[in-house]
């Protein structure tokens, strides 16, 4: 199993600021991804964080807005850029090993 | 778009009582199934999957649930459920474009009372 850690667990952020997220998990992953929980909904993909190459976004979601950084194998950041309060979500991130496997989230609430 | 819907979005039981939680999904090709449980303050955790074979998978803690792909279901069970499972329970299948993007359902909170 992968024991991932989050930082920082939660965050009340004035809209129009930036947060970064940071995922550290305690073995080399290949496949790294984020996801977005908002209040009474269920997780959606945010991204694919891959290593050494630019993260591959789902559909609805944009570089500019989330920035994902991957610089090795057991590492990753997700920015929420210029944030609003529909921003305000659980922010999780997981990694693939002989499951999925999630962190224990971000709780970013946006005022 | 793929979808995944959870019926029940609040589940209260008495302890000893049988649990079932429905779980239906859009994509009629090949897709892996899973449930997911996330006790009150810890991480999202596998609760069991579905990738082929007998339809009806055993998890942990007693749990299973029966894939039934006439009705594009993957209900979870449990015969008699306790205080402990007091949690969020998320039905996820894999996307068709890939086998390792999971599409969640909205959840179901289940509150076991003692």
């Amino acid at each position: 199993s992968a024991v991932i850690s989050q930082k920082p667990s939660r965050d009340i952020c004035q809209r129009g600021t930036s947060l970064t997220i940071q995922c550290q998990v305690d073995s080399q992953v290949t496949m790294m991804f984020w996801y977005r929980q908002q209040p009474g909904q269920s997780l959606t993909l945010i991204a694919t964080a891959n290593q050494g190459s630019e993260a591959t976004y789902e559909s609805g979601f944009v570089i500019d807005k989330f920035p994902i950084s991957r610089p090795n194998l057991t590492f990753s950041t997700l920015t929420v850029s210029n944030m609003s309060p529909e921003d305000s979500s659980i922010y999780l991130c997981s990694v693939l090993g002989n499951e999925q496997f999630f962190g224990p989230g971000t709780r970013l609430t946006v005022l | 778009a793929q979808s995944v819907s959870q019926h029940n979005h609040h589940v209260i039981l008495s302890e000893a009582a049988s649990l079932e939680l429905g779980c239906n999904y859009s994509y009629g090709g090949t897709v892996n199934l899973f449930w997911y449980v996330q006790y009150p303050g810890q991480h999202l955790q596998l609760l069991l999957k579905y990738f082929s074979g007998d339809p009806l998978v055993k998890g942990i803690k007693g749990f299973e649930a029966e894939f039934i792909k006439s009705k594009f279901s993957f209900n979870l069970r449990k015969p008699s459920v306790q205080w402990s499972d007091t949690a969020e329970y998320f039905c996820a299948v894999t996307s068709m474009d890939s086998s390792y993007k999971l599409i969640f359902g909205s959840g179901t909170r289940l509150l076991v009372r003692p």
